[in-house]
């Protein structure tokens, strides 16, 4: 079982729609991020929090909109998205070390499909 | 920069038959590396990880050793299983990096019976 949950596992919205997904973890972490990921590619980095601010913008479109409520939860806001925007979107979290990122804790993803 | 390579697949084995999927890297700084493994529909879980040249991390029969002489951290396993079927990535993170983990492409494996 994970111990990163995101919520919804599916979602489809139209490109006028606004909705969020949302990752939460329990493991004490001071790290989240958030990932997206295109079929048969790995991961590309959006958005790092550490210690609840934002950290990393990997130069992400304003049609996402990352919050970090406190230190347990991320979420990303969508606006406006466009249909090649439609890809799994996989929340992670990591304990910070002085060796780089220490390891990963993914979710199990939210797929998103733009109409 | 930092750079993951790792094999092309897909990777087609047989049931038991022994697994090496290649990965070299390239790094600014003293890595920490990573193998992670994606089962289909599902997000990634870490598989093992080194953290120092000649570490071998190790997790469910799979192996890796941090080789820095010749910048690799090849994936083997000795009996591959059809529920080993899955993409896996190669990945690094350099010391001083700002949470930065860098992916190879990531190499499909499929175990037939």
């Amino acid at each position: 079982d994970t111990e990163v949950t995101q919520t919804p596992k599916h979602l489809v919205m139209g490109m006028t729609n606004k909705k969020s997904l949302k990752c939460e973890q329990h493991m004490g972490h001071r790290a989240m991020y958030w990932y997206k990921q295109k079929a048969k590619k790995p991961p590309e980095l959006m958005f790092v929090y550490s210690y609840e601010k934002l950290s990393i913008n990997e130069s992400v479109p304003s049609r996402f909109s990352p919050e970090c409520p406190n230190s347990s939860l991320l979420n990303l806001h969508l606006h406006a998205l466009q249909p090649e925007d439609s890809a799994l979107y996989l929340c992670a979290s990591s304990q910070p070390t002085r060796g780089g990122t220490g390891e990963l804790f993914f979710g199990e993803g939210s797929r998103l499909t733009v109409l | 920069g930092n750079s993951v390579t790792q094999m092309e697949g897909p990777v087609t084995l047989s049931e038991e038959a022994f697994l090496t999927i290649n990965c070299t890297y390239t790094a600014t700084g003293y890595p920490s590396l990573f193998w992670y493994v994606q089962y289909p529909g599902e997000g990634l879980q870490l598989l093992l990880k080194a953290t120092k040249a000649d570490d071998k991390g190790s997790n469910k029969g799979f192996e890796a050793t941090y080789r820095k002489e010749t910048t690799s951290f090849h994936l083997e396993k000795g009996s591959v299983q059809v529920s080993d079927s899955a993409v896996y990535f190669c990945a690094l993170s350099v010391w001083g990096s700002n949470y930065k983990l860098t992916f190879g492409k990531g190499t499909l494996l499929t175990v037939n019976p």
